[in-house]
């Protein structure tokens, strides 16, 4: 069972467009939600991450928008850059006593268009 | 400093072999994870060390995998018996402790013909 569910597949963007990636999860246990980029050949890495006591994080040209209410949280790529294809995860954990469970979606692949 | 790293980058084996895949934490990360990566998916937690001891080896798929992690540094995830529905990419990561960044070593390419 996919603990959390990431929306779209794959994302063809013009550059500087605006480039956005949902996630939705169902456990309202989940207390942190992180972000990762990553290019082919590497492991992922950290982009941006957001606790549920905000609805909105932002990091130069990266946001996290997260609605509590409806357990789902995007991330938005402002001026999208050749350099910003890869592929992005979102991910789901919490972090609780006895362990630290990471649950991730399936990806979403991003070609930003010079 | 060194990031994390993973040997070997690629392996390929047979099936009902038995592999080992090394990894090197960054030096003072106490957590330690290993994720499975198939292709076209997120990487799927396996098991998650503090120091030695196993907390959460609650990802393990069956007894054919196992992990250890002996002086709470370098870890060897163990595969018995390999099945072709092994392969995949196996990530390591590591943290400061558990409720920090945990930083992605580049991964071991697992191909079980």
């Amino acid at each position: 069972q996919q603990q959390v569910k990431q929306s779209p597949q794959s994302l063809i963007v013009q550059k500087g467009g605006i480039s956005i990636i949902n996630c939705a999860y169902e456990n309202t246990a989940f207390d942190y939600f992180p972000w990762y980029q990553q290019f082919p050949g590497k492991g992922p890495a950290l982009l941006i991450a957001i606790r549920p006591d905000v609805s909105e994080k932002k990091e130069g040209r990266f946001t996290i928008s997260f609605n509590k209410s409806a357990k789902q949280f995007s991330l938005h790529i402002m001026d999208s850059q050749p350099g910003d294809s890869a592929t992005y995860f979102c991910a789901a954990a919490t972090m609780r006593v006895t362990g630290n469970q990471f649950y991730f979606g399936t990806g979403t692949s991003l070609t930003v268009i010079p | 400093g060194a990031g994390v790293s993973q040997t070997p980058s690629n392996k390929v084996t047979e099936k009902g072999k038995y592999v080992e895949l090394r990894c090197d934490p960054i030096s003072g990360h106490t957590a330690l994870y290993w994720y499975r990566q198939s292709l076209g998916q997120g990487p799927e937690f396996l098991i998650y060390f503090q120091g030695t001891g196993a907390a959460d080896d609650s990802g393990l798929p069956n007894d054919r995998f196992f992990a250890v992690r002996p002086e709470g540094s370098v870890s060897t995830l163990k595969i018995q018996r390999t099945e072709r529905g092994d392969s995949a990419v196996y990530l390591c990561a590591s943290s400061l402790s558990r409720h920090n960044e945990q930083f992605f070593g580049p991964g071991t390419r697992l191909t079980v013909l």
